[in-house]
């Protein structure tokens, strides 16, 4: 099983629907994220935890929330979807200590493509 | 804006060609890191650079971190068709906040 999962892959929805996306993980990471990856634009953060009480906004959080379950998941929702929201989103954890390479490397879900119709 | 700026967004060469990637920002970073990202997958971590002025090689991929910590370069020698890939840089801010910071990616293309 993949250390990041990501549910649905792919997702198609209407203007005005609500969705979630999932993300669980088994790195045992404390710290999670939602990035919003568009052509051109890189990764732009949208909402990041750093524990279960934990929520902060990123750069781009208007028009989503996030909920954070457990240590191991980490829900992004649209509460009403919009044809600009049709983007890349990845999850993404990483640890609170200094890997071995000297940093605090991220381990990236494999994305969900969603496109508002 | 972009806090990092990366040169040049696409680049397709030959195989066997060397190439450099720039990632260029005017904010220090406490670290940089490098990722390769392939069609339908998320990012992979290549390597983390933390001191100004390291350089750092995973086999024909040199990293090298600005000795002010405000820009990197990723080098390719002779570079392979499983270079293939959109390459990026992210920092993390010097605030206490760990939170990585994206440049916009280089897409390279290596031809057989």
């Amino acid at each position: 099983d993949a250390d990041v999962t990501q549910t649905p892959r792919n997702r198609i929805t209407k203007t005005g629907k609500r969705i979630m996306l999932e993300c669980s993980q088994t790195k045992g990471h404390d710290r999670m994220y939602w990035y919003r990856q568009d052509p051109g634009l890189g990764l732009r953060l949208i909402y990041y935890s750093f524990d279960v009480k934990d929520i902060n906004k990123g750069e781009i959080s208007d028009g989503y929330s996030v909920s954070r379950q457990a240590q191991a998941k980490f829900s992004l929702s649209l509460e009403s979807a919009i044809p600009n929201q049709t983007a890349l989103y990845f999850c993404a954890t990483s640890s609170n200590t200094r890997g071995r390479h000297g940093g605090y490397g991220y381990t990236f879900g494999s994305g969900t493509r969603l496109t508002v119709v | 804006t972009q806090l990092l700026e990366q040169s040049p967004q696409f680049l397709s060469i030959q195989e066997g060609e060397n190439l450099t990637v720039y990632c260029n920002s005017s904010s220090v970073f406490s670290s940089l890191q490098w990722y390769r990202q392939e069609p339908g997958e998320g990012p992979v971590l290549l390597v983390t650079v933390v001191t100004g002025g390291e350089v750092k090689k995973l086999k024909r991929l040199t990293f090298q971190f600005g000795d002010a910590r405000k820009d990197s370069s990723l080098h390719i020698t002779a570079a392979q068709p499983g270079d293939t890939g959109l390459y990026l840089c992210a920092g993390v801010k010097m605030d206490s906040s760990y939170k990585l910071i994206f440049g916009s990616g280089t897409r390279l293309l290596v031809r057989p």
